[in-house]
């Protein structure tokens, strides 16, 4: 049982370029959330979804676009990659019914913008 | 708008000894949810613990245990004889019932342990 696949797991970019991360979870789960982790900012969420071909704003949207066109999969792009966007990202995942569901996480993608 | 706030930043104990880590949220909604999520020195988020707001009973497991007050909108975690093994950052986080689907995270404690 895979849970929650983030790939890729490092990437290193340079300021300008674009990339898409990519969150595959395999439980049929309705809600899906995006979140960066920074030093002494704890876990600030960027994009979530609450079904296929729905997404709503988080704390921290600005920089990121992000799309649900399939249940299983929540893809979080960067258009043009700033310095400020290097952080570690988890996508994680809950059924949502009822709401107080665990979130299931991905292992996490390392990313740096140089 | 839903908050969590993890005042503690780090803290040190010498193992066996107690430690408590605090959680207050602020929320609108009468029915919420909480949360104490677990980071490890590995990277990964391990689920502790959730509780509803209408749920204020304290819960114990094995060594940890949770106080849940809505008077003080706080939701505090202790380790009881802790352990080398507890060293890892804590997170706690809220997610209110109503409309909004957001789950918020505080800030999180980083926890040394020291043998």
């Amino acid at each position: 049982n895979a849970g929650v696949t983030q790939t890729p797991k490092f990437r290193v970019l340079k300021t300008g370029q674009s990339m898409t991360l990519l969150c595959a979870q395999d439980m049929n789960h309705e809600y899906m959330y995006w979140y960066r982790q920074d030093p002494g900012m704890g876990l600030r969420l960027i994009h979530y979804s609450v079904g296929e071909g729905t997404t709503a704003k988080g704390e921290v949207p600005d920089g990121y676009n992000v799309s649900r066109l399939k249940k299983q999969n929540f893809l979080l792009g960067l258009e043009s990659a700033a310095p400020s966007q290097t952080s570690v990202y988890f996508c994680a995942s809950r059924d949502g019914h009822p709401k107080d569901e665990k979130l299931f996480f991905g292992s996490g993608t390392q990313l740096s913008v140089l | 708008a839903q908050k969590v706030t993890q005042a503690q930043t780090e803290i040190s104990v010498v193992e066996k000894e107690d430690v408590t880590l605090d959680c207050v949220y602020e929320t609108r909604d009468t029915t919420y949810y909480l949360f104490w999520y677990k980071q490890p020195p590995s990277g990964e988020l391990v689920f502790l613990i959730r509780r509803n707001s209408f749920d204020e009973q304290n819960e114990i497991s094995g060594r940890y245990s949770w106080n849940f007050q809505k008077s003080t909108s706080s939701f505090n975690f202790t380790i009881t004889a802790s352990q080398v093994v507890d060293s890892a950052v804590y997170f706690c986080a809220l997610s209110e019932a109503g409309r909004d689907d957001k789950i918020i995270f505080g800030k999180g404690t980083r926890l040394h342990i020291l043998p």
